[in-house]
Order: structure tokens, then sequence, then C-alpha cells
């Protein structure tokens, strides 16, 4: 079973839509949880945080987090083209101690105009 | 820009060379990784540094051979590589988590791109 699972996509969205990005972990100790956006070619690069069950909003993004159902998700609203990227999911448990994060394998999400 | 440099961007060598990767932080924090990044596979933690001691070797072939000088700077020695070695390798950073509790996020440099021929 991996640890964090994300769909590969691509996930295709018109402009303007609100992409909605998934993803799931095996680990129910986890605590802290991250989304990442990478463009081609580039390193990642952190969008939010979160570590309460909940919502958390930052602009055009939202976190969402159920730690009873294991899955945290990611919603851009008004999504645009500059959104096309792969966004990383990332865990950090009990095990291996506050700073190993494991990544999800990413989803490629497409705006198309 | 993240505050994490790394050099060189692009590294191509051969199967019997030895080459460095460098990184170096900006940002104040005294943890520091190395990551590796293939075609389709997860983001690999590599090695993890705490304080300039090492916390986490994630099992990784000895031809990788890590160096913490100091909180700020991270090496990543490399020898004797093989072809299937070719990968983005990534270095971050981040305020130390500590052994439980919440962790703190982790700021990428813009990777090495690495090919062994």
């Amino acid at each position: 079973q991996k640890e964090v699972e994300q769909n590969s996509g691509p996930l295709s969205v018109p402009e303007g839509a609100i992409a909605s990005l998934n993803c799931t972990y095996s680990d129910r100790g986890s605590q802290s949880f991250f989304w990442y956006r990478q463009y081609s070619g580039k390193s990642p690069e952190l969008i939010m945080f979160i570590y309460s069950n909940g919502d958390k909003e930052d602009g055009r993004f939202t976190a969402q987090l159920n730690k009873a159902s294991q899955y945290v998700s990611l919603l851009i609203r008004d999504s645009q083209p500059s959104d096309s990227a792969t966004y990383l999911c990332a865990v950090t448990g009990l095990t291996g101690g506050g700073n190993k994060l494991t990544f999800g394998t990413g989803t490629q999400l497409k705006v198309e105009l | 820009e993240t505050g994490v440099t790394q050099t060189p961007r692009h590294l191509v060598m051969g199967m019997t060379n030895k080459k460095s990767l460098k990184c170096e932080q900006h940002l104040g924090h005294n943890a520091m990784y190395w990551y590796k990044q293939s075609a389709k596979k997860p983001l690999e933690l590599m090695f993890v540094y705490n304080f300039k001691e090492q916390t986490e070797n994630n099992s990784v072939p000895s031809r990788f051979s890590p160096e913490c000088p100091n909180s700020s700077h991270l090496f990543l020695h490399l020898h004797t590589l093989q072809p299937e070695d070719s990968a983005l390798y990534l270095c971050a950073s981040s305020q130390d988590s500590g052994s439980g509790g919440v962790s703190y996020e982790q700021y990428f440099g813009p990777g090495t791109r690495l090919t062994v021929t």
C-alpha cells in the first residue's frame, strides 16, 4: 500500500472553474500536511500547509483536512492557465521524526482556455 | 527565489567520475535535506541533517556521500554512479521539527539535473 496516494491525472478544468485535488495517506498518526506545486523542469514550490481538521484558506487556495478519513485536498478557485502544473501532496507521520516528508506522485492539472 | 541555492544546475558525468553537488540556504534554518526525483516516481528522501548531524539515511547506496559542515551548507559527493542514478537532485531546508508534533515546511532549491553516461 502506497503511503501517500494521488491520482496522477491529468485533471483538466476550464479557466475560471474550481480545481479539486485529492490525496489520501496511510499513516493514521500523520500530523502535518503540505501541498507543493511543481512546474515542468522546476523544483517544488510550497503552496500551503495544514495541521488541523477543517479548512484553511489562502487567496484562491483552500486546503481541507479530514484525519478520520485520512485525506487531504486542495481546492483552487478561479483556475488560471498559470495554475497548470503538477501538485504534490506531502505528509509527515510519527515514524522517522518530524522532519521526514513522504510525497505522493503528484496530480497533473491542466487549466484550459 | 526560495533562499535555497544549488550548484551546479546541470551535471553530466561518467560512471568513473567523482563530482559534488552543493547546496546553501540563506533562511536561518537548521535542518537540511537531499531528495532524489526520478520520472514517474515520488520524491525520495535521501538524507536529513539537523544541526549538522545526520539523522536520516534512507538506505542510500554508499556511492552517495553527504557532508554538512554547518547549518547553512550541504554537499552530496558522488562517485562511481550508475546510469539509473540520473535524476533531479533537490536540496531543501526547514526549521528543525524535532522528534514529534507538527512539522515545519520545507523549502526547495532549484535542483541539479544529473545525467550519468
